[in-house]
């Protein structure tokens, strides 16, 4: 599996934009770059995906670089409860029948 | 509402009493599957299951056992625990197996095996 490269963690502060980076510099044509998050004390939760093209849903948009090799989520405008580990995901088209969780970039968020 | 759940959430066992962890989802998935959350380890996967009979090794499989006879209901079996086996498990589904298809995670049964 191709691996993900996040910060350990990050802070930011309510209300402001938050830019979560993920590299990927070995991945494949056919590799969906996934997000999700996991809050204290919860299962991974969704939050977006996009193979080459940006995305926006009512969670975050995602920014995929032009060489796919880096994307960054984004978090409009973070509340306290974007607090959360957020892991950068590859999976393959083809079906790669497991996400392959890295350490994630755990999150703070400052009132 | 659209949902994975688990039971139970919390359980603590002695070493060897055998156990089963339910999963059931409402979503009409294919896939499922499930993984284990160790502190400085990450989620790891157990086995997964592509639909009705059809189960496969993740990648921590040993002392474990699946089924998938019902295509909304995939338990976990551990027929001897031993306190390695200790950890917080989660079962996730998704609508297939292929990459552009989000997993839906449940909220996680920690279990505690002395």
């Amino acid at each position: 599996d191709a691996k993900t490269t996040q910060p350990n963690s990050m802070e930011s502060n309510e209300e402001e934009p938050v830019h979560l980076p993920c590299n990927h510099s070995t991945i494949s044509g056919t590799d969906y770059i996934h997000w999700y998050r996991q809050l204290p004390s919860q299962g991974p939760e969704y939050v977006i995906h996009g193979l080459t093209s940006n995305v926006n849903n009512r969670m975050a948009s995602l920014a995929i670089a032009e060489d796919r090799k880096s994307s960054t989520l984004i978090l409009h405008r973070a509340t306290l409860r974007d607090a959360a580990v957020y892991y950068c995901i590859l999976r393959d088209w083809g079906g790669a029948q497991k996400l392959v969780f890295g350490q994630g970039t755990r999150l703070t968020i400052n009132p | 509402e659209a949902q994975v759940t688990q039971n139970p959430r919390y359980l603590i066992t002695v070493t060897g009493k055998k156990l089963t962890v339910t999963c059931s989802q409402n979503m009409n998935h294919e896939y499922m599957s499930w993984y284990r959350q160790d502190p400085g380890l990450g989620l790891r996967q157990i086995y997964y299951s592509m639909n009705v009979e059809v189960t496969d090794k993740g990648d921590v499989p040993e002392g474990y056992k699946v089924s998938r006879k019902e295509k909304r209901n995939f338990p976990l079996i551990l027929e001897s625990p031993s306190p390695n086996q200790t950890s917080l498990y989660f079962c996730a589904s998704s609508l297939s197996p292929q990459g552009g298809s989000e997993q839906y995670f449940g909220p996680g049964t920690r279990l505690t095996v002395t």
